[in-house]
């Protein structure tokens, strides 16, 4: 089974603090991505990445940027945290193909609080 | 673009018995993918059924079933013998094929199971 980890499941940080969320996929898949699911908006990408150092803006990449440096690892960055912020974030993987390769795998999110 | 619309915000359903979520998309695209998506409360999200759109039979995976219609650009999901573990939010997703990455979510319907 794919499994898809996250560093945090709760995180409470600061105004203007630097804030660093981690995603590890373990099936050697080349896409990555970010999502930051809010009530009554549902799913919204940040950034995604199909291969290692490379990335690409989704709908709302404002405020945020990413890191990969490694295949099986996907950061994502606030360079300023504001309340603004505050919210679950997704990560998740798959691989480039057809039918069913392109299925995306969750992490099981990490709550962000903005104090 | 593309739009998914999942008009049901909450449903709820007695055990054992059958509930339809309903979903309606937005393209100018061909060929795609659609997806049923489960997030249990303060649990990972999980891939439910998948429905490859060049296929005209609907896809089953044990209690879970669709009804696609491609014309209608509709895409239903339906549960039977409805269990109290089928409680969660459910998101309906679409990705047009050879995107590599745009999966476009529904806001969501909030499932609760009676018993």
């Amino acid at each position: 089974d794919v499994k898809v980890t996250q560093s945090s499941r709760y995180l409470v940080k600061r105004t203007g603090e630097k804030v660093f969320l981690e995603c590890v996929q373990d099936m050697d898949h080349e896409n990555m991505f970010w999502y930051r699911q809010d009530p009554g908006l549902g799913l919204r990408l940040i950034y995604f990445s199909y291969d290692v150092k490379m990335k690409e803006k989704g709908d709302i990449p404002e405020g945020y940027s990413v890191s990969r440096e490694k295949k099986e690892r996907f950061s994502l960055i606030l360079e300023s945290a504001s309340t603004n912020q505050t919210s679950m974030y997704l990560c998740a993987s798959s691989t480039p193909g057809t039918g069913y390769q392109e299925t995306q795998y969750f992490g099981p999110g990490t709550r962000l609080l903005v104090l | 673009a593309q739009t998914v619309t999942q008009s049901q915000p909450e449903m709820s359903v007695q055990e054992a018995e059958t509930v339809t979520l309903s979903c309606t998309y937005d393209t100018s695209e061909s060929d795609y993918y659609l997806f049923w998506y489960k997030q249990p409360p303060s649990r990972q999200m999980i891939l439910v059924i998948r429905q490859e759109a060049y296929k005209q039979q609907n896809a089953t995976e044990n209690r879970f079933s669709v009804n696609f219609q491609k014309a209608a650009k509709s895409f239903s999901l339906k549960i039977s013998d409805s269990q109290l573990g089928d409680a969660a939010m459910y998101f309906c997703a679409y990705l047009p094929r050879g995107s590599n990455y745009k999966l476009t979510f529904g806001k969501g319907t909030l499932l609760t199971v009676n018993p």
